[in-house]
């Protein structure tokens, strides 16, 4: 069965500098990879997803990912953070089980980032 | 253009009661979706549907039912609620062949 990890529960970062929020998954074939982000009492917003091509994918709020097929991660990153960024981020794979031809998400346990001034 | 609406925002249930939680969404979507978030985890896939008039299992259905009489409308019944029901429900939809979801803003729902 398809599943994504996320080691951190949370990650601490000053405003200005880079962030990394880190996903490792593990799949049968070829991953298909999302990250989302939760702001308080709100639904889960899509920020970018890896199918195929480049491994470096771009997403909204100047958010990236980077896909590493041998090391099995999808690390999401930011070359400077802002505190607004500060939220709940998770990574989720396309699992097949379920949701007929479409597929359905299965998510990781969510990593709380803290960005402070 | 409202995207994913969800109600009641907020509910408090004893144990026993049933309820209805009401997903409405405007995009034209055929596929929707019922998750549970429960804390420090993951969400969880309790029911799909891949288009009107067709519903089916997710991962952790049990106390839970759905129907899917239009495009637009996906109601989860909770019958007979149990504290293990406590959770935050989000309703999501998506777009054939587009992959990512659209959620709404949730439903905290206390079972006491």
């Amino acid at each position: 069965a398809q599943s994504v990890a996320q080691p951190e529960d949370q990650v601490n970062v000053a405003e200005g500098n880079p962030l990394t929020v880190k996903c490792t998954y593990s799949v049968s074939g070829n991953p298909y990879l999302f990250w989302y982000v939760q702001y308080p009492n709100r639904g889960l917003q899509f920020l970018l997803k890896y199918i195929t091509g480049d491994n470096l994918v771009k997403g909204s709020y100047g958010f990236e990912a980077e896909f590493n097929k041998s090391q099995t991660s999808f690390h999401l990153k930011k070359p400077s953070a802002l505190v607004s960024d500060s939220a709940l981020y998770f990574c989720a794979v396309r699992d097949w089980n379920y949701g007929g031809s479409q597929g359905n998400l299965i998510f990781g346990k969510g990593t709380k980032l803290s960005v402070k001034p | 253009n409202a995207g994913v609406t969800q109600t009641p925002k907020f509910r408090i249930l004893k144990i026993g009661q049933s309820m209805t939680l009401q997903c409405t969404q405007d995009m034209n979507h055929n596929y929707m979706y019922w998750y549970r978030q429960d804390p420090g985890m993951g969400l969880k896939l309790i029911y799909y549907s891949v288009g009107a008039g067709i519903t089916d299992k997710g991962e952790v259905p049990n106390g839970y039912n759905v129907s899917r009489s239009t495009t637009e409308d996906f109601p989860l019944r909770l019958e007979l609620a149990a504290p293990s029901q406590t959770s935050v429900y989000f309703c999501a939809t998506q777009r054939q062949d587009v992959l990512e979801q659209y959620f709404g803003p949730g439903t905290r729902l206390t079972v006491t």
